[in-house]
């Protein structure tokens, strides 16, 4: 199986300014990677992933994520946030053979100061 | 979210009632998912079903079970119902990764369900 930590769970920061938030997986096999984002009282919404090829996945929205293989890690950047940005982020981990199932960690609140 | 429907979106209920949400899809997925939403401990898998009839245990199943008997309803009941399962519900889909690129997670909207 497969286990997802995410290190913070409220990130305060102010406008313009760059955010981390940061991803750690364990697993034994070859794995995907996601971040999800939840804005208030919604569901989840997809905002990058890493099936396999380039190791940094970008999103429409400015977001990028680097997976590193030897760290076991999936942080997510932005270089100048929005308060729109306001929301809880959300790692995920699948196998490549269990694709079936998807671990998420327990979140990040992004609170975007202006 | 287009193509996923949760229902009712709130709910209370008292213990020791049962409860039923539904997820309805429009997209002729084949992998259905039921998770709830703690604070604290992000999203946790209850059950999954991988086609009509074919269901399986996600890590918190106890006092909850499911039934797909079409391929566009997945069902979740809380047979008594208790003060632990005040979550919030979501449902998503899925399709296999043969379609790579399109790979992820769909969710719906969630159920916010009380139990007094």
């Amino acid at each position: 199986a497969q286990s997802v930590t995410q290190l913070d769970s409220q990130v305060p920061v102010f406008e313009e300014a760059p955010v981390e938030l940061r991803c750690n997986y364990s697993s034994s096999v070859s794995v995907y990677l996601f971040w999800y984002v939840q804005y208030p009282n919604q569901g989840l919404q997809l905002l990058l992933k890493y099936l396999s090829g380039s190791t940094l996945v970008e999103s429409i929205n400015g977001f990028e994520a680097e997976f590193n293989k030897s760290q076991t890690s999936f942080h997510l950047r932005k270089p100048s946030v929005h308060i729109s940005d306001t929301a809880e982020y959300f790692c995920a981990v699948s196998g490549i053979y269990n694709f079936n199932k998807f671990y998420f960690g327990s979140g990040t609140k992004l609170n975007v100061k202006p | 979210d287009a193509g996923i429907t949760q229902s009712p979106r709130h709910k209370v209920t008292e213990t020791g009632t049962p409860v039923t949400l539904r997820c309805h899809q429009t997209e002729n997925h084949r992998y259905m998912y039921w998770y709830r939403q703690d604070p604290g401990h992000g999203l946790r898998l209850i059950h999954y079903s991988y086609g009509v009839k074919d269901t399986d245990k996600g890590e918190v199943s106890d006092g909850y079970s499911v039934s797909r008997s079409k391929t566009e309803d997945f069902l979740l009941t809380l047979e008594s119902a208790t003060s632990s399962q005040t979550s919030v519900y979501f449902c998503a889909i899925s399709e296999t990764p043969g379609e790579i690129e399109v790979y992820g997670y769909t969710f719906g909207s969630g159920t916010r369900l009380t139990v007094v």
